[in-house]
C-alpha cells in the first residue's frame, strides 16, 4: 500500500539557521499537504501542493512538489523560536496518508 | 467560528475498561477522520466517515476499536478492554466536501492513558 516517509525525524537548529524536511511517497500523489503541530497542540493545515514541480511560499517557508509528484520538501529560512513544532506531510492517492513528521527544535 | 471539539481532553483508565471518545466536527463538514498519535510519533489513520456512506475502517488496529457517527455529525470512538499500548492522543479531524484530499481541520485531541 501507499507509504509516506519523512526525514529527518528530528532536527535541532540554532535560531537563524535554515531547516528543511523531506517527504517521499512510494506512489505518485495527486496532491500533498503540509501541517504544523506545535508542542502540546494539534496539527494545523499550512498548504496544499497539486501541480508537478509546484513551488509555493509563505513568508520564510518554501514548499516544493517534485516533478514526479512523489516527493516534497518544506524549507524554512532563518528559523525563529516560533517555528518550533512537528511538521507533517500528508500525501493523497485514493486516500490520505501522513508521514511520521519532523520535529524541529530551535535554540535561541 | 467553532472548530472541531473533542471530549474528554484527558482520560485515565484502568486496563480492561472500555472508553468512549467524542468528536464534534465543524458544522457542515461531511467528512470525519479519527487518528491515533503515540508519544512523539506520526498520525496513524484509524477510520474515515463520509456522509451516509459506509465508513472506511481499514485503519482500526483491532476489533476492540469501533466508531460511530450518528446523524452525520458527532462521532464516538469506542475502545473496549483497553490495553496499555492503547495509550496515545486520539485526534479527530473534519473536512468539507466529498473528497479525501480536502484540507483537514483537527480537534485538540483526547489524551488517553491506560494504567
Amino acid at each position: 500500500g501507499q507509504q509516506v516517509m519523512q526525514i529527518p525525524q528530528y532536527q535541532h537548529v540554532q535560531e537563524g539557521e535554515d531547516f528543511t524536511t523531506y517527504c517521499n511517497s512510494s506512489t505518485t500523489l495527486s496532491n500533498i499537504q503540509w501541517y504544523k503541530q506545535r508542542p502540546g497542540g494539534h496539527p494545523v493545515f499550512l498548504i496544499q501542493l497539486v501541480k508537478s514541480g509546484e513551488v509555493k511560499k509563505q513568508k520564510r517557508l518554501t514548499f516544493q512538489f517534485g516533478e514526479a509528484k512523489k516527493n516534497s520538501s518544506l524549507h524554512i529560512t532563518a528559523t525563529q523560536t516560533t517555528d518550533v513544532g512537528t511538521y507533517f506531510c500528508g500525501g493523497f492517492n485514493n486516500d490520505m496518508r501522513f508521514g511520521a513528521g519532523t520535529r524541529l527544535t530551535v535554540k535561541p | 467560528g467553532a472548530g472541531v471539539s473533542q471530549s474528554p481532553s484527558n482520560k485515565v483508565t484502568e486496563k480492561g475498561k472500555d472508553v468512549e471518545l467524542r468528536c464534534d466536527p465543524i458544522s457542515g463538514h461531511t467528512a470525519l477522520y479519527w487518528y491515533r498519535q503515540s508519544l512523539g510519533q506520526g498520525l496513524e489513520f484509524l477510520i474515515y466517515f463520509q456522509g451516509n456512506s459506509a465508513p472506511d475502517k481499514s485503519g482500526l488496529p483491532s476489533d476492540r476499536f469501533s466508531a460511530e457517527r450518528t446523524g452525520g455529525s458527532v462521532s464516538t470512538l469506542t475502545i473496549q478492554r483497553t490495553q496499555q499500548e492503547d495509550s496515545a492522543v486520539y485526534l479527530c479531524a473534519s473536512s468539507h466536501g466529498t473528497s479525501r484530499q480536502e484540507t483537514q481541520y483537527f480537534g485538540p485531541g483526547t489524551r488517553l492513558l491506560v494504567l
